[in-house]
């Protein structure tokens, strides 16, 4: 089984660059949620969605965009690049809500310079 | 918003030693959750609480969710080296907020050999 998958592992962006991280799931679940972690900030939550078509903000949304157009899938939008995006996401999901448990993927380190 | 306070920041310990986190939420929580994350992995779950006073037991861990339903705590007994890790809480606090789920900072736990 795989799980959440989340593509790229790394990557080097430039300041202003766009760019998407994917995030696919296979366990059908409703519930899905993006993070960002930080040193000595835990996870902080980005965006999230209830299920396909249905997004919405969490603490850190500026900057970032997503959309859920199937259940299986829930990419990240980073729209400018910024040196402060610099950081580690992690995808996971649920199966129904946040109050289940979450699978997280193996995380993308991204570095903007 | 919601706020998620976890101390300490960091624990060394020697192995055999025991070790507590501890947590505590500015409002009342409807679950609270416990994830691992081994250095350079993603998180893991753990255990959920959902209950006031509830506590459980994971061999020679034991979580406790408060009467109040705002703070909780993770104990090891006689910690190994395989017990090394950053440790999460996590709360949900339902109502507006049931779709975020938000973490603590985490809890470092260095064990010595």
């Amino acid at each position: 089984n795989a799980g959440v998958t989340q593509t790229p592992k790394f990557q080097v962006l430039k300041t202003g660059q766009s760019m998407t991280l994917q995030c696919a799931q296979d366990m059908n679940h409703e519930y899905m949620s993006w993070y960002r972690q930080d040193p000595g900030m835990g996870l902080r939550l980005i965006h999230y969605s209830v299920g396909a078509g249905i997004t919405d903000q969490g603490e850190v949304p500026n900057g970032y965009n997503v959309s859920r157009s199937t259940t299986e899938d829930f990419p990240l939008r980073l729209l400018s690049a910024a040196p402060s995006q610099t950081s580690v996401y992690f995808c996971a999901s649920s199966r129904t809500t946040a109050n289940t448990e979450a699978f997280f993927g193996q995380g993308t380190r991204l570095t903007v310079v | 918003g919601q706020q998620v306070m976890q101390i300490p920041q960091y624990q060394h310990v020697q192995e055999g030693e025991d070790f507590t986190t501890y947590c505590n939420s500015s409002t009342t929580l409807s679950n609270i959750q416990w994830y691992k994350q081994r250095p350079g992995g993603h998180p893991v779950f753990l255990i959920q609480l959902v209950k006031s006073g509830e506590v459980k037991k994971q061999k020679r861990l034991t979580f406790q969710f408060g009467e109040a339903k705002k703070n909780s705590s993770l104990h090891i007994t006689a910690t190994q080296t395989t017990d090394v890790g950053t440790y999460f809480c996590a709360g949900n606090a339902g109502g507006t907020s049931y779709g975020k789920l938000t973490f603590g900072q985490g809890t470092i736990l260095t064990v010595h050999p």
